[in-house]
C-alpha cells in the first residue's frame, strides 16, 4: 500500500518565479496538509484541504495557494519565490475524523 | 498561542546509555500530542499519539509519557540505528499540527 507520494523530490527555481508541487495522499485518506520546513525547523503549517476547499490555514501570505482534486491528490502553488521560501515542503494525509497524519518525504526547493 | 518547546536541542548518547527528551507545550485544547520520528532529507515518521495525562505507550527501545504541561521520549538502551531528529506536534483547535523544533540525537557505538 504506496503511503504519501510527493513530486518531485528536489527542485531549483530562481527568484520571481513561480512553483507547482504535487502530492498523492495514503489509500483511503481524503484530508492533505502542507507544510514548510526550514533547515533546522520544525515543519510549519501552511494549509489543509478537505473536499476540495482550503479548511484552515497558517501564518503565510497569499502568495502559497492549492488545491485538491476530486481524486484527493493536491498541488501547493508558490508565486513570486523568494529566497526565504528555500525549504523542505511536506504533505500529510489522513482520514477525516481519525487522528493521526503520513507524511510524505517531501520536497526540497531551492531558490537561488 | 500554541506553543511547543523540545529539550535538549541536541543529544550525544554511547551505545546503551539510556536518556529522555522533553517536550514542553502550551495549548488551548489538547486533542493529541504526537511523536515523530525524521531521518535527514526526510519525511516525519509517526512514532506515538498520547491523548491525556497519565497515558503511556511503548514501541521497541521507546516509550512516551504524558503529563498536562510535557511529554518525555525516553530511549532505553539506545542503538546508533536510533539516530535521528524526533519531533513533537501537539494538535488544538481546528487540524493543524504545531511541531518543536526537534531533538537532533546521535548515538556512537
Amino acid at each position: 500500500d504506496a503511503g504519501v507520494t510527493q513530486s518531485p523530490t528536489h527542485l531549483i527555481k530562481t527568484r520571481g518565479q513561480q512553483v507547482t508541487l504535487r502530492c498523492s495522499p495514503k489509500s483511503g485518506h481524503d484530508t492533505v496538509s502542507w507544510y514548510q520546513q526550514a533547515l533546522g525547523q520544525g515543519p510549519q503549517f501552511i494549509f489543509q484541504y478537505y473536499e476540495e476547499e482550503e479548511r484552515q490555514r497558517g501564518n503565510f501570505p497569499d502568495r502559497f495557494s492549492g488545491h485538491q482534486f476530486p481524486n484527493y491528490s493536491s498541488e501547493l502553488n508558490v508565486n513570486a519565490l523568494l529566497l526565504g521560501d528555500s525549504a523542505l515542503y511536506l504533505c500529510a494525509s489522513s482520514a477525516s475524523g481519525v487522528h493521526g497524519y503520513t507524511f510524505g518525504s517531501g520536497t526540497r526547493l531551492t531558490v537561488v | 498561542e500554541d506553543q511547543v518547546t523540545q529539550s535538549p536541542e541536541a543529544l550525544r548518547l554511547q551505545e546503551g546509555e539510556s536518556s529522555s527528551l522533553n517536550c514542553s507545550y502550551t495549548v488551548s485544547g489538547l486533542r493529541g500530542l504526537f511523536w515523530y520520528r525524521q531521518d535527514p532529507g526526510k519525511g516525519p515518521e509517526f512514532l506515538f499519539t498520547l491523548y491525556s495525562a497519565g497515558e503511556e505507550k511503548e514501541k521497541e527501545r521507546l516509550k512516551a509519557t504524558l503529563t498536562k504541561k510535557e511529554s518525555f521520549l525516553h530511549i532505553t538502551a539506545p542503538k546508533p540505528e536510533d539516530s535521528a531528529t524526533y519531533l513533537c506536534a501537539v494538535q488544538a483547535e481546528g487540524n493543524k499540527l504545531v511541531f518543536g523544533a526537534g531533538t537532533i540525537l546521535r548515538v556512537k557505538s
